[in-house]
């Protein structure tokens, strides 16, 4: 039982390039979340989706989309990618509107 | 809106020591408070939880009760060990109903504990 399976875990970028940070589930859960986790600042919501086709953002979505296509996968894209988003993102699943939700490993991204 | 304050660290503890790490929290309404756990290198774990005023979370050793009275969810263990050495998370939701999910974090504590 994988549960929340993040990719790459690791990646470096040049300014202004794109890339796609995969998340898959397998538990059939309706919600899914992307966070980064910055030194002294906690975890902050991106974006987040309560099931296929609906997607809305979060605490800092600037510089990033995503899209839910079907219930296992939400990806999240840099379009072009800054220094300011060098960070380690973290996908989220959660069974419901009011539960705790359950974190994959982590991408460490470098932005140079 | 909503938000949770956590205690700065670092907390440098001595095996078999007491540990309180404390948590407030502002939040419209009744919220579901969390404590989550990270290991070096690794995602964030549910440690414990409670959904509603006065309910106690335990875990692995660990506590915490959720007190309306003073907005608190404090983190509490009588005897840590060296594998408790981790960065501590509290985190709460807020009961929003169906099309919203707002998990809020505090920054983190980091615990190291020396044998």
């Amino acid at each position: 039982n994988a549960g929340v399976t993040q990719t790459p875990k690791f990646q470096v970028l040049k300014t202004g390039q794109s890339m796609t940070l995969q998340c898959a589930q397998d538990m059939n859960h309706e919600y899914m979340s992307w966070y980064r986790q910055d030194p002294g600042m906690g975890l902050r919501l991106i974006h987040y989706s309560v099931g296929a086709g609906i997607t809305d953002q979060g605490e800092v979505p600037n510089g990033y989309n995503v899209s839910r296509s079907t219930t296992e996968d939400f990806p999240l894209r840099l379009l072009s990618a800054a220094p300011s988003q060098t960070s380690v993102y973290f996908c989220a699943i959660s069974p419901g509107a009011n539960t705790e939700a359950f974190f994959g490993q982590g991408t460490r991204l470098t932005v140079v | 809106g909503n938000s949770v304050t956590q205690m700065e660290g670092p907390v440098t503890l001595s095996e078999e020591a007491f540990l309180t790490i404390n948590c407030t929290y502002t939040a419209t309404g009744y919220p579901s408070l969390f404590w989550y756990v990270q290991y070096p290198g690794e995602g964030l774990q549910l440690l414990l939880k409670a959904t509603k005023a006065d309910d106690k979370g335990s875990n692995k050793g660990f506590e915490a009760t959720y007190r309306k009275e003073t907005t608190s969810f404090h983190l509490e263990k009588g005897s840590v060990q060296v594998s408790d050495s981790a960065v501590y998370f509290c985190a709460l939701i807020f009961h929003s109903g169906a099309g919203s999910y707002q998990l809020t974090f505090g920054k983190g504590t980091k615990l190291s504990v020396i044998p």
